[in-house]
């Protein structure tokens, strides 16, 4: 197996919602992140975790919440959200935390807050 | 700061031709350098550099590093309306773990 899966595909949720962005992979990567896109700008990181624990947190605003259960799964809970966050969420993997190691991303998730 | 400055920022091409894709940086501690590929959906990992001056080959694709002048090119031959994405250029440096810095990406499209 050598992708990194997202679920949902597409999410719509109100500002007063909470709901969940799932990230798998089974390459035995052992760094997972969190990235948003919007549209025609580059992916910005929001999160690295390293062998099950959080390394990067770049200032990410507490309505975003990471979880890692596990090596293979990464979650994105979400909460009291704003319509500016409406994005691509984009999860990625790499063997190792390390700038010579390939990330791998996963489809994303396109999100729309309403 | 980090700075990855990706030209042009977008480029229309006739299906045959021959394009090449600029990557400057100016990066503390580089390690590497990154190309992807993005269609609608995720980026899709090209190439990794981290050796100046030693091409890297994939079909029509190839991209090669200049670590003294910091860029790197990423040339697409017989360019066909497949290739129409953006390509973003990520560099990744050492004490920044592993945190890739990327360029705002060149928007690619092929014609017939």
């Amino acid at each position: 197996d050598t992708e990194v899966t997202q679920t949902p595909k597409h999410l719509v949720m109100g500002m007063t919602n909470k709901k969940s962005l799932k990230c798998e992979q089974h390459m035995g990567h052992r760094a997972m992140y969190w990235y948003k896109q919007k549209a025609k700008k580059p992916p910005e990181l929001m999160f690295v975790y390293s062998y099950e624990k959080l390394s990067i947190n770049e200032s990410v605003p507490s309505r975003f919440s990471p979880e890692c259960p596990n090596s293979s799964l990464l979650n994105l809970h979400l909460h009291a959200l704003q319509p500016e966050d409406s994005a691509l969420y984009l999860c990625a993997s790499n063997l190792r935390q390390g700038p010579v190691n390939e990330q791998f991303f996963g489809p994303g998730t396109r999100l729309t807050v309403l | 700061e980090d700075k990855v400055v990706q030209s042009p920022l977008s480029l229309v091409v006739h299906e045959g031709d021959t394009v090449t894709l600029n990557c400057s940086y100016e990066v503390t501690n580089f390690r590497s350098l990154l190309w992807y590929k993005q269609e609608k959906k995720a980026p899709t990992f090209l190439f990794m550099l981290t050796s100046s001056g030693i091409e890297k080959k994939s079909g029509r694709l190839s991209s090669i590093l200049d670590k003294k002048e910091l860029f790197s090119i990423l040339n697409i031959t017989a360019t066909q309306t497949g290739d129409s994405a953006i390509y973003l250029c990520a560099v990744g440096a050492s004490g920044t773990a592993s945190k890739l810095t990327f360029g705002t990406g060149t928007r690619l499209q092929v014609t017939l």
